[in-house]
């Protein structure tokens, strides 16, 4: 158990829709960052976000967008899905700055699919 | 981009014997760290080891050793006497001074008893 959480589990959602995914980090994290992952694949890096602003990003659109609160939790929110949309979504917590390791833990993921 | 190479996309191997998974990676860092991740059917990529760029010496954890040769560009991993229990996908990954993580491909292994 990494103690990073995702919300929810499963979603199903239609070809237009909006999705909003959640990430709670593990206690004393600072640095949230989001991955795709396409059946069959490795983890594609989305976006990373360290005390609330965002710290780097991959090549997604700009469909795909984030947030980072005050405890660090996270949201990403995708737009106008599309049926490649369709992917497990992960999110990793680490401790970035100072003394920290940027060791990425894992959350269990949020199974998405766009019909 | 700077990838990382998993040549090897399924493997499988009958318990107790040794297996090697590879791993390649290209990088234009100086500093920069390795990983590898676990997979099982569950979903969730569980963390197994990271190797700093300035730390070539081999690590062994149990059943586990990672071999990092940066003449090769390689860390390879090598599970020792290999049980049911290790049959995931395993990714190798990398991530330099942005902290994000490239990852490979990943290797099924599959352990039969």
């Amino acid at each position: 158990e990494t103690g990073v959480t995702q919300s929810p589990t499963h979603l199903i959602k239609t070809r237009g829709q909006q999705v909003t995914l959640r990430c709670s980090s593990q206690s004393g994290h600072n640095t949230v960052s989001w991955y795709q992952q396409a059946l069959g694949q490795g983890p594609q890096f989305i976006f990373q976000y360290y005390r609330e602003e965002e710290n780097g990003r991959g090549n997604f659109p700009p469909r795909f967008s984030g947030l980072q609160f005050p405890n660090y939790s996270s949201e990403l929110n995708v737009n106008a899905l599309e049926l490649d949309d369709s992917a497990l979504y992960l999110c990793a917590s680490s401790l970035a700055g100072g003394t920290g390791s940027y060791e990425q833990y894992f959350g269990p993921g949020t199974r998405l699919t766009v019909t | 981009a700077q990838k990382v190479t998993q040549a090897q996309t399924e493997i499988s191997v009958v318990e107790k014997e040794d297996v090697t998974l590879d791993c390649v990676y290209e990088t234009r860092d100086t500093t920069y760290y390795l990983f590898w991740y676990k997979q099982p059917p569950s979903g969730e990529l569980v963390f197994l080891i990271r190797r700093n760029s300035f730390d070539e010496q081999n690590e062994i954890s149990g059943r586990y050793s990672w071999n990092f040769q940066k003449s090769t560009s390689s860390f390879n991993f090598t599970i020792t006497a290999s049980q049911v229990v290790d049959s995931a996908v395993y990714f190798c990954a990398r991530s330099g001074s942005a902290r994000q993580l490239t990852f490979g491909s990943g290797t099924q292994l599959t352990v039969l008893p």
